[in-house]
């Protein structure tokens, strides 16, 4: 079974607009990643956040976790036509490194 | 590109039949885990492997099994064939003596089952 929903399910926007994606889960976690698959191929790991952290950056790139919300969000800023793809959430199971996935985020991204 | 490799790339079964899915992980990592993805959804935990014994396993049936080599390469198998199948099989490599916890992707293998 999913960890959670994300959401939306779908997202369309403009090249240099900025895209907000948000993942909501079940259960403790130590962490949150999130990952990026181009149309049903393998799975790009993006970001890693542990669940003492609040916020983190890396490149175009801002995460943000709230714990006591079980929610998290990925912002991606300047969105470029190659940042076309579908986005998860993955949290771990019960500090093990196995991951449970959320549903995805498809992003289209227009030039 | 990460260092894992699956192979086939796409796989075109009968109901009923058996399949083998194969993967070799990325060098220097130890353990592997198996995820099924189903169209427009998340991947799931089928099982990983860790020094050639099966280390946790998602909610999938005992028909679903799997190998762990020296070499840390692995194999999924997949016995009377359903349906429901029909999937993108990935597996995902790590080195648990690195507690980034990051996991590192296959391009996924393709079965579709008729």
């Amino acid at each position: 079974s999913q960890q959670g929903e994300e959401d939306p399910q779908a997202l369309s926007i403009q090249e240099g607009e900025n895209a907000t994606m948000n993942c909501s889960y079940k259960t403790s976690i130590n962490n949150l990643q999130w990952y990026r698959q181009n149309s049903g191929r393998g799975l790009v790991h993006l970001i890693l956040i542990r669940s003492n952290e609040r916020e983190k950056h890396s490149g175009r790139l801002r995460v943000t976790l709230d714990t006591s919300k079980k929610s998290s969000s990925l912002l991606i800023t300047a969105s470029r036509a190659a940042d076309t793809a579908s986005y998860f959430c993955a949290t771990d199971d019960r500090g093990t490194d196995k991951l449970i996935f959320g549903t995805g985020t498809r992003l289209q991204v227009f030039p | 590109e990460t260092g894992v490799t699956q192979s086939p790339t796409h796989l075109i079964k009968t109901r009923g039949q058996q399949v083998t899915l194969r993967c070799s992980s990325q060098s220097g990592h130890n353990t592997v885990s198996w995820y099924q993805q189903a169209l427009g959804q998340g991947p799931q935990f089928i099982f990983q492997y860790y020094r050639e014994e099966e280390n946790g396993r998602g909610n999938f049936p005992p028909r679903f099994s799997g190998l762990q080599f020296p070499n840390y390469s692995s194999e999924l198998n997949v016995n009377a064939l359903e349906l429901d199948d029909s999937a993108l099989y990935l597996c995902a490599s790590s080195d648990r003596r690195d507690r980034s916890y990051e996991q590192y992707f296959g391009p996924g293998t393709r079965l579709t089952v008729t």
